[in-house]
């Protein structure tokens, strides 16, 4: 298993500034993933953040938006940049842990609010 | 593109069964987990499934077809605790950055009363 910390763990925020969230896991993994999740929605995939190469991220998604950073096998962060309402959400890192199964866990999530 | 489907709300009684199905179109196709959700907080793994046919686990069971698209969670001895959304998603076959990414269903919202 893995446990998973993220820091904030909220925020309201004004719209035009960013917002630096944190993800802690306490053992080493390799892949990495930064879900949003809006009100009463499921999850939606922002990129995956493997250590040792680039962030990949989905369609709607860009660099730009949510730069990634993921320094070493536990951590990674994801900013949300110049924000608007519409950002608004619950921000989740999730890791797959591979011994024999995949088993993917999440963090307890930052729920963003934007003015 | 990718669809998921399952029920948006189920409702059962306490000490009942319940499933919940969900189905899959999607451009591949590397395993079904199920994911219990309750309000505010993370997603919780409850189980995986590759192969066909039914994998238990305590009082809950999942079941997958992968010619049929199809796959249901099965809770026993429903208690209140169990009041939660699940969560259906599909581990796609993915050639980019690994060889893992879960596209998500919306969730079905089960809510169990005494």
């Amino acid at each position: 298993s893995a446990v998973i910390s993220q820091k904030p763990s909220r925020d309201i925020c004004q719209r035009g500034t960013s917002l630096t969230i944190q993800c802690q896991v306490d053992s080493q993994v390799t892949m990495m993933f930064w879900y949003r999740q809006q009100p009463g929605q499921s999850l939606t995939l922002i990129a995956t953040a493997n250590q040792g190469s680039e962030a990949t991220y989905e369609s709607g998604f860009v660099i730009d938006k949510f730069p990634i950073s993921r320094p070493n096998l536990t951590f990674s962060t994801l900013t949300v940049s110049n924000m608007s309402p519409e950002d608004s959400s619950i921000y989740l890192c999730s890791v797959v842990v591979t011994g024999g199964n995949y088993e993917q866990y999440f963090g307890p999530g930052t729920r963003l609010t934007v003015t | 593109g990718q669809n998921i489907d399952q029920p948006t709300e189920m409702t059962a009684t306490e000490g009942a069964i319940v499933q919940i199905n969900c189905t899959y179109q999607t451009s591949g196709f590397n395993g079904l987990f199920w994911y219990q959700q309750h309000a505010g907080e993370a997603p919780t793994f409850l189980s995986y499934n590759v192969l066909d046919g039914l994998e238990e686990k305590g009082r809950f069971s999942s079941f997958l077809s992968r010619s049929k698209g199809y796959s249901y969670l099965l809770l026993k001895e429903l208690q209140m605790k169990d009041s939660a959304s699940y969560l259906c998603a599909v581990n796609l076959l993915y050639s980019g950055a690994g060889s893992y990414q879960l596209t998500f269903g919306k969730g079905t919202k089960l809510s169990v009363i005494p």
